[in-house]
């Protein structure tokens, strides 16, 4: 079945910088990556989502990247706020079938 | 409002106990589904529905049922709970499967 690994699993940035967070899936047949953030004590929420037939999709400061050859997609958050920490989550998706990966702790020190 | 709700909120029950979680949407949406989160596990999905009367195994089916009777609605169901299902529970709709989807408030479950 499919597999979706994440990392980091934390990451600590100084307000400004710029964050990455990397994800690969096993399933070549995953066609559709959403990125979650979770805050503190709340649901998810989406942020951000890519289609297997576009390479980059941007809104503001946040960014996704997907190389499907590799089977590797990246979210990208630049000037980074205290607002921004929080649990990020990727996810691979085939047929309504959601794999998670197992999120990444994002810190924003002021 | 558009959302998702979820009853109860926080259950604390004993081992065996048939349980039911509710889930309902007002959205519309086709599609509907059930996780459960743990640290350092993220979300798994447990089942999922893609219309009424269709629903299907996610990552994590056993010891859950589900049932999806009418569009807005997808009960999850522990016929006889234990303690390794204490969990938090979200519940999630999207017009489809490869949509964004709408997560409910969660609902913290402890089985004793």
């Amino acid at each position: 079945g499919e597999n979706v690994e994440q990392h980091p699993s934390t990451l600590s940035v100084q307000e400004g910088d710029s964050a990455v967070i990397k994800c690969t899936y096993s399933d070549s047949a995953s066609n559709y990556f959403p990125w979650y953030k979770q805050e503190l004590g709340k649901r998810p929420q989406l942020i951000i989502d890519i289609r297997s037939n576009v390479g980059e999709k941007k809104d503001q400061r946040i960014a996704v990247t997907l190389n499907k050859t590799a089977k590797h997609f990246s979210l990208h958050i630049t000037e980074t706020q205290p607002e921004d920490s929080a649990v990020y989550f990727c996810a691979a998706s085939n047929t309504g079938k959601l794999i998670f990966g197992q999120g990444t702790t994002l810190q924003v020190k002021p | 409002e558009a959302q998702v709700t979820q009853n109860p909120r926080y259950l604390i029950t004993v081992t065996g106990k048939k349980l039911t979680v509710t889930c309902s949407q007002n959205m519309n949406h086709e599609y509907m589904s059930w996780y459960r989160q743990d640290p350092g596990l993220g979300l798994r999905q447990i089942y999922y529905s893609m219309n009424v009367e269709v629903t299907d195994k996610g990552d994590v089916p056993e010891g859950y049922k589900v049932s999806r009777k009418e569009k807005r609605n997808f009960p999850l169901i522990l016929e006889s709970p234990s303690p390794n299902q204490t969990s938090l529970y979200f519940c999630a709709s999207s017009f489809f499967g490869e949509d964004t989807q709408y997560f409910g408030p969660g609902t913290r479950l402890t089985v004793l």
